[in-house]
Order: C-alpha cells, then sequence, then structure tokens
C-alpha cells in the first residue's frame, strides 16, 4: 500500500500568493493530521480530521490558513495570502484510530514552502 | 493543556555507547500514548517506538526502548550501541485520547550526532 502522499513536495511563490498544498492518506485511515515544521517551533499540530470532520484547529495559525477533507481519500491546506513568515515545512500524516491501542501515526514527506 | 518537553537540543554520543534522550510531558488524562520519532537530514519522520500509558512494560523496539516513568511524566528514549545511522533530530510526542479523539502533539526535539 502507498503511504501518505504529499504534493507539491518544493513550492516557492511570492508574498500575497495563495498556496495549497494536498495530501492523500493512507486508505482506510480515518484521522489525518496537518503539521507545520519550522526550526524555531518545532511540529506544530495545525489541525486534525477525523472521519473527514475538523476536530481540533485550534493550532492554525490565523485566518490566512484554511483546511479541508471533503472526502476520506484527500486533504487540502490553503494560505491565502501567504507571507514570508508561512515559510516551512507542511507534514500531512494519517492514523488509524480504534478504541484500543494507537497505530503508528504515518507521515507524509512533507511540502516545502518557500514564500519570497 | 497537555504540553511535551525536550530539555536537550543537542546530544553527542559515541558510537557503540548507549545514549538516553530526555521526555517529560504534562497531562491530566488518565489515558494517553507516547510516541519517540526519527528524523534524518533527509527530513523524512520514521516511527520508532510507542508507549500506552496503561501498558505495564517499558516498550522496546530492537536497540530502541523507552523508560516510562509514568509517576514522573517522564518517556526516556535509549538507543543501546549508537550507530553513525542514528545521527538525526529525535522527537516526543503525545498523544491525547479525549472525547474518542487521538490528538498527537509534538516536542521541539533533540538533535543527536553520533561520533565515529
Amino acid at each position: 500500500d502507498a503511504g501518505v502522499i504529499q504534493s507539491p513536495r518544493h513550492e516557492v511563490t511570492e508574498m500575497g500568493q495563495e498556496v495549497t498544498l494536498r495530501c492523500k492518506p493512507i486508505s482506510g485511515h480515518n484521522s489525518l493530521f496537518w503539521y507545520r515544521q519550522t526550526m524555531m517551533r518545532g511540529l506544530e499540530l495545525l489541525i486534525y480530521f477525523n472521519n473527514n470532520v475538523p476536530i481540533d484547529d485550534s493550532g492554525m495559525p490565523e485566518d490566512r490558513f484554511s483546511a479541508k477533507m471533503p472526502n476520506a481519500s484527500f486533504s487540502t491546506l490553503k494560505i491565502q495570502p501567504s507571507e514570508p513568515r508561512d515559510s516551512a515545512v507542511y507534514f500531512c500524516a494519517s492514523l488509524f484510530r480504534t478504541s484500543g491501542r494507537t497505530g503508528e501515526l504515518f507521515f507524509g514527506e512533507g511540502s516545502r514552502l518557500t514564500v519570497l | 493543556a497537555q504540553k511535551i518537553t525536550q530539555t536537550q537540543p543537542g546530544m553527542f554520543v559515541q558510537e557503540k555507547e548507549a545514549v538516553t534522550l530526555d521526555c517529560t510531558y504534562d497531562t491530566s488524562d488518565q489515558s494517553y500514548g507516547l510516541f519517540w520519532y526519527k528524523q534524518p537530514s533527509s527530513g523524512e519522520m520514521i516511527f520508532l517506538i510507542y508507549q500506552g500509558s496503561y501498558d505495564e512494560q517499558n516498550a522496546t523496539e530492537g536497540r530502541y526502548s523507552l523508560n516510562f516513568q509514568k509517576a514522573r511524566k517522564s518517556a526516556n528514549l535509549v538507543i543501546s550501541a549508537s550507530q553513525l545511522g542514528d545521527s538525526a533530530m529525535y522527537f516526543c510526542a503525545m498523544e491525547r485520547r479525549s472525547g474518542g479523539y487521538q490528538k498527537v502533539t509534538f516536542g521541539i526535539g533533540t538533535k543527536l550526532q553520533v561520533i565515529p
């Protein structure tokens, strides 16, 4: 089975432009997480979904950020308008939630965003 | 609120020696889980080990073991017989199980360098 697939792997854009990052979780996984990684702040949880429903978006930095999960196999993270401080690596991760022991949180390879 | 603390920004270890990476956490939940992930310079996130709060024995996976001290709220990672390939960032993470959902947040990481 393919792992978590993210696109694009690299994105360079100018300040003010809209950026859309995409994620395809592992088939059968019912929880999806978006993280942002920077040197200063480490891995920050932005938002997570369970069964396509956003559960906690308290980590979304501001209204310029939005995330959707229209179906079980696709999620987007959008930044509009983008700013240089949004430059980071954005990771998507998924897992299969059960009532018992948690399974491994599987990560995509990340999308490296540079906003000039 | 839950919090993960990794107090060692960087660590050095001699090849073939053992090393302990510290992680403390703060939660009022009774049921939770703790993860360790490795991030080499290539950037991918690699799952190492998982410990549930109700697991009576410390988790072990090959050369990795998790020294879980519940009363002290610590979940240190022990790597035995260090190898050059162990040089990487290491992240401790906590899974909070609340309301049937699983929220996974990460510490800021420890950079481990293995010296030949």
